[in-house]
């Protein structure tokens, strides 16, 4: 079976600086992506960054960042220059294959709060 | 923009009644997820369908059913509902039933009375 674990129910963090949620996984499978989700309030969840298992370099996405460290099973997202408009929620999840299919698994998400 | 819109986007219906909920999926997104989400809670996998047959389940009773169709759309139907089905249903599509990214819509929020 694979998991998610996000331990940081909430974080704070000041405008301008960078900030990382944490993010552990479990599976058993080679083959697996894993992801970052932005939820706002208003509740649609907003892909923000991926990396797939085989990917040697860390993913990034402008301000986004992936810490992947495949020997720990972390895959820390890294905000950089925080902004106001960064509050929100953040999910990590994977997709790993489950008997032939990948079935795609979220953590219970890190509530970010960001101020001026 | 994802290009996956849901719809309802909110209602309210008493237990015991039954449900459906729509998915239009992005053109060309072979696979369709849908997930419950509760209040304070991550997204849970309810089931999964690949061109139109279901390809994967999570721990949900088998009163959670699903239908794809050939033109990307797709339904989530709950019958016999409980007070604690009451949540956010999200949809995503993605081109295949790998490891790549999901398109989420913007939900179905569901109140059972």
């Amino acid at each position: 079976a694979q998991k998610i674990t996000q331990t940081q129910p909430g974080m704070f963090v000041q405008e301008k600086e960078a900030v990382t949620l944490d993010c552990t996984y479990d599976t058993s499978d080679p083959s697996y992506g894993l992801f970052w989700y932005k939820q706002p309030s208003s509740g649609e969840m907003i892909f923000l960054i991926y990396q797939g298992s085989y990917d040697q370099q860390n993913a990034t996405e402008g301000r986004y960042s992936l810490n992947f460290q495949k020997a720990r099973k972390s895959a820390n997202l890294v905000i950089s220059a925080s902004q106001l408009g960064d509050s929100a929620m953040y999910f990590c999840a994977m997709r790993g294959a489950s008997g032939g299919s990948y079935i795609p698994t979220f953590g219970r998400g890190t509530s970010l709060i960001v101020h001026p | 923009e994802t290009g996956v819109t849901q719809s309802p986007t909110h209602l309210i219906k008493t237990r015991g009644q039954q449900v459906t909920l729509r998915c239009s999926s992005q053109s060309g997104h072979n696979t369709v997820s849908w997930y419950q989400q509760a209040l304070g809670q991550g997204p849970q996998f309810i089931f999964q369908y690949y061109r139109e047959e279901e390809n994967g389940r999570g721990n949900f009773p088998p009163r959670f059913s699903g239908l794809q169709f050939p033109n990307y759309s797709s339904e989530l139907n709950v019958n016999a509902l409980e007070l604690d089905d009451s949540a956010l249903y999200l949809c995503a599509s993605s081109l295949d039933f790998g490891a790549g990214e999901l398109f989420f819509g913007e939900g179905s929020r569901l109140t059972v009375l």
